[in-house]
C-alpha cells in the first residue's frame, strides 16, 4: 500500500553544516509530496511541497525535488541554523488520504 | 490568525470511558482531517470531511471511533469504551479548496492518556 519511508534520526549537526534528510515513497497513483516541520512546543506546519514530477519545493532555504524515477523527495539545506532544530516529517497524499513518515529529529548545535 | 483550535489539550480518563474531542478549523476552510500520532511516529490518517460530509475513513478506524461535522464548521471525534491502545495525540487539520494537495493547517492536538 501507499507509504512514506524517511531517514531515521536523530540527526545532530553543527551550525552552517549541510543537511540532507532522505525520504522515499510508495504510491499507487501520482501523489503530491510534502515536508512538514514541528518546532519544539508547536504544531506541525507545512515547510514545502511539490505536486508533480521534477517540481522543486523550496522555503526558508530548504529544498526538495520530486523524483519520480527514484520515488524520492529528499530534503536539503545548504547551511543549517540553530533555529532549524525541529522534527521533520515527509508526507504524501493520494486521493484524500495523507501518509506521513515517522519523522526525523534534527538538532543544530552552535 | 486564529489557526486551528483543539479542545481539550489534555485528557486523562479510565479505560472503558467515552471521550469526545473538539476541533475548530480555520473559519473558511472546507476540508477537515483527523489524525492520531503516537510517540516516535508520524501522524496516522483517521478520517476526512469536506464541509459536513465525511468522505473517507481509514480502514484502521475502529467502530468505537466516530466523527461528526454537523454544520461544516467544527468537528468532534468520539471514542467509546476507551482502551489502553487509544493513548495518543489526536490531531486535527484543515485546508481550503477543492484539491487534496492543498497545505493542511494543524492544531496543537489533544493528548489522550488512558489509565
Amino acid at each position: 500500500g501507499d507509504s512514506v519511508t524517511q531517514m531515521e534520526g536523530p540527526v545532530t549537526l553543527s551550525e552552517e553544516a549541510f543537511l540532507t534528510i532522505n525520504c522515499t515513497y510508495t504510491a499507487t497513483g501520482y501523489p503530491s509530496l510534502f515536508w512538514y516541520v514541528q518546532y519544539p512546543g508547536e504544531g506541525l506546519q507545512l515547510l514545502l511541497k511539490a505536486t508533480k514530477a521534477d517540481d522543486k519545493g523550496s522555503n526558508k532555504g530548504f529544498e526538495a525535488t520530486y523524483r519520480k524515477e527514484t520515488t524520492s523527495f529528499h530534503l536539503e539545506k545548504g547551511s543549517v541554523q540553530v533555529s532549524d532544530s525541529a522534527v521533520y516529517f515527509c508526507a504524501q497524499n493520494t486521493g484524500n488520504q495523507f501518509y506521513f513518515g515517522t519523522g526525523t529529529s534534527l538538532t543544530v548545535i552552535p | 490568525d486564529t489557526g486551528v483550535s483543539q479542545d481539550p489539550r489534555h485528557k486523562i480518563t479510565k479505560r472503558g470511558q467515552n471521550v469526545t474531542f473538539r476541533c475548530d478549523p480555520i473559519s473558511e476552510h472546507n476540508r477537515l482531517y483527523w489524525y492520531r500520532q503516537t510517540l516516535g511516529q508520524g501522524p496516522e490518517f483517521l478520517t476526512y470531511f469536506q464541509n459536513e460530509a465525511q468522505l473517507e475513513k481509514s480502514r484502521l478506524l475502529s467502530d468505537r471511533f466516530s466523527a461528526e461535522r454537523p454544520k461544516g464548521s467544527f468537528s468532534t471525534l468520539e471514542i467509546q469504551r476507551t482502551e489502553q491502545g487509544d493513548s495518543a495525540m489526536y490531531l486535527c487539520a484543515s485546508s481550503l479548496g477543492d484539491y487534496s494537495n492543498q497545505p493542511q493547517h494543524f492544531g496543537d492536538g489533544t493528548r489522550l492518556s488512558i489509565l
